[in-house]
């Protein structure tokens, strides 16, 4: 069965950085884009970015432009958001979310399986 | 970037009552609408993709209509598992965006 596993909760300074990961398994890691979404505390989800297993490419909302990571390990199948430059206001729980099938072309199953969050608390 | 309001942000209703939830698109989207319900401290659960066919293993008492702009998700007879936070949210471009939240509360 398909199960996306994030790392544990963190603590950060303003100014720090932290890096999430989101282990996969149960499909073929490479056929399926990865999403991040984070939701801050009482707040709506807010979509971050999306990777390509396959070749890594990337697509960042502008608002994280300059400050958001995301990478992929094939050999673990295991992908990672880093976020620099903490400030309070990314106090969040962070979750992966599985994409559309990189196969086909105009693929309507997005979001179809999350990881468990993992929240990031910014305080000084 | 897409903006995609739901309506109402909130609704207070009764096990077997019949409830509609709507979704507004800033543009057209065709049918690239999905519908998630989410529980306190969980993550979000995909219900209803290409704005109306069912996610496998979603209770058939969930469905979802509409293309273009305008969408709907109806709860036929709701069940006490069904009060929840319900989200729409549009896969026809990047960014990805979500819809405010409507929150099903017990009446």
């Amino acid at each position: 069965q398909v199960q996306l596993v994030q790392s544990g909760a963190e603590v950060k300074k303003p100014g720090a950085s932290v890096k999430v990961s989101c282990k996969t398994s149960g499909y073929t890691f490479t056929s399926y884009y990865m999403h991040w979404v984070r939701q801050a505390p009482g707040q709506g989800l807010e979509w971050m970015g999306i990777i390509n297993p396959s070749g890594g490419s990337t697509n960042y909302a502008q608002k994280f432009q300059g400050r958001v990571t995301m990478t992929r390990d094939t050999s673990t199948s295991t992908v990672y958001m880093e976020l620099s430059s903490l400030r309070s206001e990314d106090t969040a729980v962070y979750y992966c979310a599985r994409g559309p099938d990189s196969r086909i072309v105009g693929a309507t199953i997005d979001f179809d399986y999350w990881g468990q969050g993992t929240l990031v608390t910014v305080s000084s | 970037d897409i903006q995609m309001t739901q309506s109402p942000s909130s609704l207070s209703a009764s096990v077997g009552d019949r409830v509609t939830i709507t979704c507004r698109a800033s543009q057209s989207i065709g049918t690239y609408l999905n519908w998630y319900q989410q529980k306190p401290g969980k993550a979000p659960n995909l219900l209803i993709y290409a704005a109306s066919s069912l996610q496998s293993g979603v209770p058939s008492r969930f469905s979802g209509s509409g293309s273009g702009t305008d969408f709907t998700l109806t709860i036929s007879s709701l069940q006490p598992a069904d009060f929840a936070t319900y989200y729409c949210q549009q896969s026809y471009n990047t960014p990805r965006t979500f819809g405010q939240g409507t929150k099903l509360e017990i009446k």
